[in-house]
């Protein structure tokens, strides 16, 4: 089945060790985001990839890169992780931005310790 | 700014009972409106969108422009039902992508 895939289902990383994430889709389209979602909380929008063009949330922190070597793969790279950083963390892929249905993985359960 | 406020973080109702899901938001211009669900141990998927002016699984949603509203609703709830709901907004800049803190349905039978 055509699909977006994250792994690891569940990371713990140690505080200040830069941890990567990874996404990808077998949905050949053309967005791909990533979104963090706190306990209780909605899920919020980091950036998003428009084919190879990125975009950044205004309020995403700097600790937060991104990277998208390819239409099927995303990373998520969190350079210095905080204990704020704890989340689940969402991609989710579109064939156009914004309008489209957007397709979400299971997530990833961030842990830092 | 909220852009989406779900204001019942818990509903519940019995089975055969009506449901009503709020969603409220706050934006300046045209947007999309959406209703994602989050059955136990599943992703979240797309249930609803209002462009679409379609009954999925027996749910329906409305754009009240005038109060700024996306209600949810269904006259007969089943026990499968129970689930995450969340609503979410997409402004007319494909950068802006809102989503709501979410209610969780539960269906007594």
């Amino acid at each position: 089945d055509a699909m977006v895939i994250q792994n690891p289902r569940y990371q713990v990383t140690q505080f200040g060790k830069p941890v990567t994430l990874s996404c990808s889709q077998t949905l050949n389209h053309n967005v791909m985001y990533w979104y963090q979602q706190k306990s209780s909380q909605a899920p919020k929008l980091l950036f998003h990839y428009y084919d190879k063009d990125f975009n950044n949330e205004a309020d995403t922190p700097d600790n937060f890169q991104s990277r998208r070597p390819n239409t099927s793969f995303c990373f998520l790279d969190i350079r210095s992780p905080g204990l704020g950083d704890a989340a689940m963390y969402l991609c989710a892929t579109s064939s156009r931005a914004g309008q489209d249905e957007q397709y979400f993985g299971p997530g990833t359960r961030l842990t830092v310790t | 700014a909220q852009r989406v406020t779900q204001p019942e973080k818990l509903l519940s109702v019995f089975k055969g009972a009506p449901v009503e899901l709020k969603c409220n938001y706050s934006y300046s211009g045209s947007p999309e409106l959406f209703w994602y669900v989050q059955y136990s141990r599943q992703r979240l998927q797309l249930l609803l969108r209002h462009i679409s002016r379609e009954s999925i699984k027996g749910f329906t949603a409305d754009l009240n422009k005038g109060e700024t509203s996306f209600h949810l609703k269904k006259p007969f709830a089943q026990e499968e039902d129970s689930a995450m709901y969340y609503c979410a907004l997409s402004g007319s800049s494909r950068n802006q992508f809102y989503f709501g803190t979410g209610t969780s349905l539960t269906v007594i039978p």
